[in-house]
């Protein structure tokens, strides 16, 4: 049972144009979403994260946004560059009060991300 | 933040053979994960490690097969063990520092 989704195996975008980059998840206890970006042999470095009682994070050219009723959330990239290319995961989480959920994530397929010059 | 180096980067081995991979961190850290990532797949958490306790492991996954070790704060092993070609994947150490979540850059194996 995949639980968090990205259906989207690759998309490619003209530079300078946005990125939009999609997840669906069927967990309703999820409350903690995270997206990371991989580039070929290391290991996924964190982009940006969102917590379930917010609708929208920016951080410089990336925006996150949640929808909890439809279960979505979108990782937007504007504008997109060239460097943006690797493959982005969408993930999520559940943390109780205590934080002991840290570290424990469940992640989508991930999304390859073409931007061309 | 937190570096993390892990040995082998990455290894090819026959089936019925075991591996074990090294994860070392730059800090001290309670808790140590550690994911698989099959071809095509998502990363899927195999175990959590804990300094001075038995690790704890997700559904599908037993201590048999994956046996890990965690000596001291910064270091964590694990072993796959009888290994067939199904366990041929990317393996990560993980670790959360102030509250962020880094990844090692893998151990690529291959089993023939």
């Amino acid at each position: 049972d995949q639980q968090v989704k990205q259906n989207s195996p690759s998309l490619s975008v003209q530079e300078g144009r946005i990125s939009i980059l999609n997840c669906d998840y069927t967990n309703s206890m999820f409350d903690y979403f995270l997206w990371y970006k991989k580039y070929p042999a290391e290991g996924p470095t964190f982009l940006i994260s969102i917590s379930s009682i917010k609708d929208k994070n920016e951080d410089g050219r990336f925006t996150v946004f949640l929808n909890k009723s439809a279960k979505h959330l979108s990782l937007h990239i504007v504008p997109s560059q060239p460097g943006d290319s690797a493959v982005y995961f969408c993930a999520a989480s559940v943390l109780n009060a205590g934080g002991t959920s840290y570290g424990k994530l469940t992640f989508g397929q991930g999304t390859i991300l073409t931007v061309h010059p | 933040s937190a570096v993390i180096s892990q040995k082998p980067s990455r290894d090819i081995c026959q089936r019925g053979t075991s591996l074990t991979i090294q994860c070392q961190v730059d800090s001290q850290v309670t808790m140590m994960f550690w994911y698989r990532q099959q071809p095509g797949q998502s990363l899927t958490l195999i175990a959590t490690a804990n300094q001075g306790s038995e690790a704890t492991y997700e559904s599908g996954f037993v201590i048999d097969k994956f046996p890990i070790s965690r000596p001291n704060l910064t270091f964590s092993t694990l072993t796959v063990s009888n290994m067939s070609p199904e366990d041929s994947s990317i393996y990560l150490c993980s670790v959360v520092v102030a509250y962020e979540q880094y990844f090692g850059p893998g151990t690529r194996l291959t089993v023939t």
